[in-house]
Order: C-alpha cells, then structure tokens, then sequence
C-alpha cells in the first residue's frame, strides 16, 4: 500500500468550477511535490515544497494554486481550468530536498478531467 | 546539458522471456543520481531503484537486475523470466547533486512493456 495517498481518485470540473485535490503523507518527508502527466509522457514537475515553503514554480499558471498547511499535507486549487489542463494529477514526497538523492515516493493520482 | 534516453518506446515479450530496458544519459555533473520508476496501467509510479554515480557495483533484487556502466553512460534495467504484472511503463530518471535549487528529476519518455500470456 501507497503511503501518500490522494484525494479525490477522479474529479469532473467545469471550467468555471474551483476544487482542491488533497496529498498527504505519513513518511515523517519534509519535500512535497505536485505533477501533471499527459498520457504517454512523463510526469511534468509544477510544484515543489520543502520545509513547508514553496521551493519551486516551473512557471505554472495562476489557476493552479498550491498550499501546503503542514509538512504532511500537500493541495493544490483549481479554479477556472481549461481542457488542456485534463490530466493525471500525481503527489509526491521524499525525505527533503536539499540535495538530488533521495527518491520520490509517488501517490496514486487524481484524474482530472476539465468540461 | 542534462538528458535521460530511453529509445525503446514500447517492447512486447511473452511470458518468461528476459527483458531489458535501455537506459542512457548525459550530464555534466561528476555528482548524480539515476532512478527507475515502474507505471502500471493503475497510474501510480513506483520507485524501483536509486544509482549514484559512484557506485558502479549492479544490482539484483529477485527477478530485476541493473546494470550501471559510467563508460556509456547507461543504466539499463533487466526483468528476468517476466510476468503478466510486469506489464507496465517504466521510466528511467536522472538528478544532479549540483544543480542548485534546479534539481528536478529529468525523465526519459518511458517504455511501454507489454508482457503476454
């Protein structure tokens, strides 16, 4: 079983709609990360948090919105998606980010899929 | 400029044939990392294995197998009598220990493996 687990599994939204996806982790880690992977290509790195402050935005549009309320919770609102933003939604974690070798432990997904 | 190749798109064996996965990148950091990551038809990635780039020494657990050669610049990935379950997307990755607060995973484009009954 998955230690960092994701909520929902599958979300249908409008492009008018604002949801939240939700991550969390019982590892004790310190890095979380948020993915967007299309089909077929690898996962495309949006967000990461280290300490609970955000580390990095690969430049992500503003109606993704992510928060991080401690070092075990990870979200990510939405709010006014287009349909390109249809994707698999993956949390991540890993013991911290200070330097590249520690792996990531990945979460289930959330498929989103924009109306 | 750092890049993780894998030139096999997708691969179909039957079951019990050996399998293995290519794996070759470029870097210009003396420091790295490589990482394997299986993807079953379910989403979720898991993490499979972690190389640094100074330990050359190849890895077995159970059925897969690693072989890690600097000199190529490749980590490819064995499966060894596969299964049914095997049946997945498996990503090669690269990190570099100096790359500052850059230092995300560079994936490869993944191979698709099909393991038939």
């Amino acid at each position: 079983d998955t230690e960092v687990t994701q909520t929902p599994k599958h979300l249908v939204m409008g492009m008018t709609n604002k949801k939240s996806l939700k991550c969390e982790q019982h590892m004790g880690h310190r890095a979380m990360y948020w993915y967007k992977q299309k089909a077929k290509k690898p996962p495309e790195l949006m967000f990461v948090y280290s300490y609970e402050k955000l580390s990095i935005n690969e430049s992500v549009p503003s109606r993704f919105s992510p928060e991080c309320p401690n070092s075990s919770l990870l979200n990510l609102h939405l709010h006014a998606l287009q349909p390109e933003d249809s994707a698999l939604y993956l949390c991540a974690s890993s013991q911290v980010f200070s330097r590249g070798d520690y792996e990531q432990y990945f979460g289930p997904g959330t498929r989103l899929t924009v109306t | 400029a750092q890049k993780v190749t894998q030139a096999q798109t997708e691969i179909s064996v039957v079951e019990k044939e050996d399998v293995t996965l290519d794996c070759v990148y470029e870097t210009r950091d003396t420091t790295y990392y490589l990482f394997w990551y299986k993807q079953p038809p379910s989403g979720e990635l898991v993490f499979l294995i972690r190389r640094n780039s100074f330990d050359e020494q190849n890895e077995i657990s159970g059925r897969y197998s690693w072989n890690f050669q600097k000199s190529t610049s490749s980590f490819n990935f064995t499966i060894t009598a596969s299964q049914v379950v095997d049946s997945a997307v498996y990503f090669c990755a690269l990190s570099e220990a100096n790359a500052g607060n850059n230092r995300k995973l560079i994936w490869g484009l993944g191979t698709s493996l099909a393991v038939n009954p």
